[in-house]
């Protein structure tokens, strides 16, 4: 079966300085990779997805970067935090396949930039 | 540009009644709906989908009505109960296994 793993759970940061969450999937291969993030009191905002190794497409411009450096592994990364940084990080993969849009989710990260 | 709505933030509703959510969108060439459940502090958790070629998909208390000429669609529980109280997210893929574009969310009470 397929697991998706994301770290860490919850993460308190000082403005400026830098952020590295990590995600990955086991059980499957080449799957689409995605970061999403709500921030307080809105809806799933998607940051980022990738439809392979080193192919990364940017949804929304930001302080935030992401990379695939292997298949089913999806890193979502800023040099230095602001305060509009903080919220709820989700990773999520699908297959990407015709007919297989269900995304799966994983447990999320919570960061709070001070 | 919010592609996909829901207009309604939260909703109240008893238990064993009908619990309806809405979700509007924009963009008419999507071709895929979904609803997730969100617990605050874990990811959200599929709950059912349909396609565009459909106008129904049923799955036990759930049921997702698509309406395409007025790009609508709603999820019913029924009977609610009080374990679905939760975040209830719309979304919508513009090509069967690709991105998902999420709604702002309904929070939904059900209450004993």
């Amino acid at each position: 079966s397929q697991t998706i793993h994301q770290w860490p759970a919850t993460l308190v940061q000082p403005v400026g300085s830098p952020l590295s969450l990590e995600c990955t999937v086991e059980g499957t291969s080449n799957p689409n990779l995605y970061w999403y993030r709500q921030a307080a009191g809105r809806g799933l905002q998607l940051l980022f997805y990738s439809v392979g190794i080193g192919q990364i497409s940017s949804e929304v411009p930001q302080n935030l970067s992401a990379s695939r450096p292997q298949d089913r592994q999806f890193i979502l990364s800023s040099k230095k935090l602001l305060l509009s940084d903080s919220g709820f990080y989700l990773c999520a993969w699908n297959r990407g396949a015709l007919g297989n849009t269900e995304a799966f989710f994983g447990q999320g990260t919570r960061l709070t930039v001070v | 540009d919010q592609q996909v709505k829901q207009n309604s933030p939260s909703l109240s509703v008893q238990e064993g009644r009908i619990s309806i959510l809405n979700c509007d969108y924009t963009n008419s060439m999507f071709d895929y709906f979904l609803w997730y459940k969100k617990y605050p502090a874990e990811g959200p958790t599929f709950l059912i989908s349909i396609s565009s070629i459909k106008d129904k998909n049923e799955d036990g208390r759930f049921t997702v009505f698509l309406n395409k000429s007025a790009k609508h669609l709603s999820l019913h529980i029924v009977p609610s109960q009080p374990g679905d109280s939760a975040v209830y997210f719309c979304a919508a893929s513009l090509d069967q296994g690709g991105k998902l574009i999420f709604g702002q969310g309904t929070e939904l009470s059900v209450k004993p």
